[in-house]
């Protein structure tokens, strides 16, 4: 089975725009979770979908937003960037919502100038 | 403020050795624990879980303990190779109410393992 993809890997833009990052999960897996990789906050969960929905939510700025599709995958969108996104962001699959085991794609690190 | 960044824990060993990471959760009712290792420049891969109903499980070369009382974790690793070094991870959920997906890691142990 194919792991969990993301593209683009690498993306670099300036303060104030927007970007979309996208996550294709492992085939079947039906909740997709997002989550922020810095050195100085460490792994920070943003939000999950299951059957397109959103289920939970991080901490985070409304700035920061998702969806999922019919198929599963999942976008999420960060508007009016600031340099303080820079980050890796981390996608994970898991079957179900609660309790199963969740795989990470390799993530977009995404560098804001 | 200015964020000053995690300094991580950091474990040396030598090839062959068994290592012992080790990992504080925060949340009682957390009932499903994962480690994780990440390599640089990927994403976490999983490594071992353990349910709450548990206090012991083993997979291959790994060991994962869990202190309910004292909200403990540890991962064992026997027979340590350079292949292991890493940033290893634990993380904590509640399989249960609201938390679904929401994974909460620790902040993580460099492993660097010498030849």
């Amino acid at each position: 089975k194919a792991g969990v993809t993301q593209t683009p890997r690498y993306l670099i833009k300036t303060r104030g725009q927007q970007v979309t990052l996208s996550c294709s999960p492992i085939s079947g897996h039906r909740s997709v979770s997002w989550y922020q990789q810095t050195p100085g906050q460490g792994l920070q969960f943003l939000f999950e979908y299951f059957s397109e929905t959103q289920r939970n939510k991080g901490n985070f700025p409304g700035r920061f937003s998702g969806r999922q599709f019919s198929n599963s995958r999942s976008e999420m969108n960060v508007s009016t960037l600031e340099l303080g996104d820079s980050a890796l962001y981390l996608c994970a699959s898991s079957p179900n919502s609660g309790g199963d085991t969740q795989y990470f794609g390799p993530g977009t690190r995404l560098t804001v100038l | 403020g200015e964020s000053v960044g995690l300094h991580l824990p950091t474990l040396s060993v030598q090839e062959g050795d068994n290592s012992i990471i080790n990992c504080a959760y925060s949340n009682s009712a957390s009932d499903y624990f994962i480690w994780y290792k990440q390599e640089s420049g990927k994403g976490p891969q999983f490594i071992i879980d353990i349910r709450s109903n548990m206090d012991k499980r083993q997979g291959q070369r790994v060991t994962v303990l869990l202190n309910k009382t004292v909200k403990h974790l540890s991962l064992q690793i026997a027979a340590t190779q350079p292949g292991d070094s890493a940033v290893y991870f634990c993380a904590e959920t509640y399989a249960g109410g609201t938390s679904y997906g929401k994974l909460t890691f620790g902040q993580g142990t460099i492993l660097t393992v010498h030849p």
